[in-house]
């Protein structure tokens, strides 16, 4: 498949290990987040969202930090698995908005 | 339930030339967003259709135009190409009244030589 960003911050991790992927983003207006994973040759896949009424949301083996004060988003991935491998974007949005994306994290398993 | 497809997968044009990208939105999806991704770049936001008109538009040149049709599909045009116009374009459909995220395709690859 074809790559999607060869240029990007890679964090290399050990199987098993947590993963943490960090975003600053750019508007204190943002109201919404969204981290997306996009696989090669693939568009980028919905993981999990935040609303800025939040600091903290979990979902399966994921977790999504918020910190408005100094606009920081950073999602953690419990028991990374191979799968897991990809690029990972932060989103943000404002009411009325489109998402506007970070530059992306490059994910790396290591076996 | 098929999600958000797009065509052609890839496609090869030459500078000066004109290209249209389709895109099919996700089943009961009304709004339809396009983004640009070059290589190495999170998706850049070209322009949002909603009810056939284009609702919301990004920091792109009138080059790029779109249309969305009554059954929610919608085209990418794009005229007098650039080499800098090489990249995915990735469709991303979301309903209007909802407030959550958007469902995107794979996208097509363009490349202009």
């Amino acid at each position: 498949g074809e790559s999607v960003g060869l240029h990007l911050p890679t964090l290399s991790v050990q199987e098993g290990d947590n993963s943490i992927i960090n975003c600053a983003y750019s508007n204190s207006a943002s109201d919404y987040f969204i981290w997306y994973k996009q696989e090669s040759g693939k568009g980028p896949q919905f993981i999990i969202d935040i609303r800025s009424n939040m600091d903290k949301r979990q979902g399966q083996r994921v977790t999504v930090l918020l910190n408005k004060t100094v606009k920081h988003l950073s999602l953690q991935i419990a028991a990374t698995q191979p799968g897991d491998s990809a690029v990972y974007f932060c989103a943000e949005k404002m009411s009325g908005q489109n998402f506007v994306f970070g530059p992306g994290t490059r994910l790396s398993v290591l076996p | 339930d098929a999600g958000v497809t797009q065509s052609p997968t890839h496609l090869i044009k030459t500078r000066g030339q004109q290209v249209t990208l389709r895109c099919s939105p996700k089943s009961g999806h009304d709004t339809v967003s396009w983004y640009q991704q070059a290589l190495g770049q999170g998706p850049q936001f070209i322009f949002q259709y909603y009810e056939e008109e284009e609702r919301q538009r990004g920091n792109f040149p009138d080059r790029f135009s779109g249309h969305q049709y009554p059954n929610y599909s919608s085209e990418l045009n794009v005229n007098a190409l650039l080499l800098g116009d090489s990249a995915l374009y990735l469709c991303a459909s979301s309903y209007t009244q909802g407030n959550s995220g958007y469902t995107f395709g794979s996208g097509t690859r363009l490349t202009v030589v």
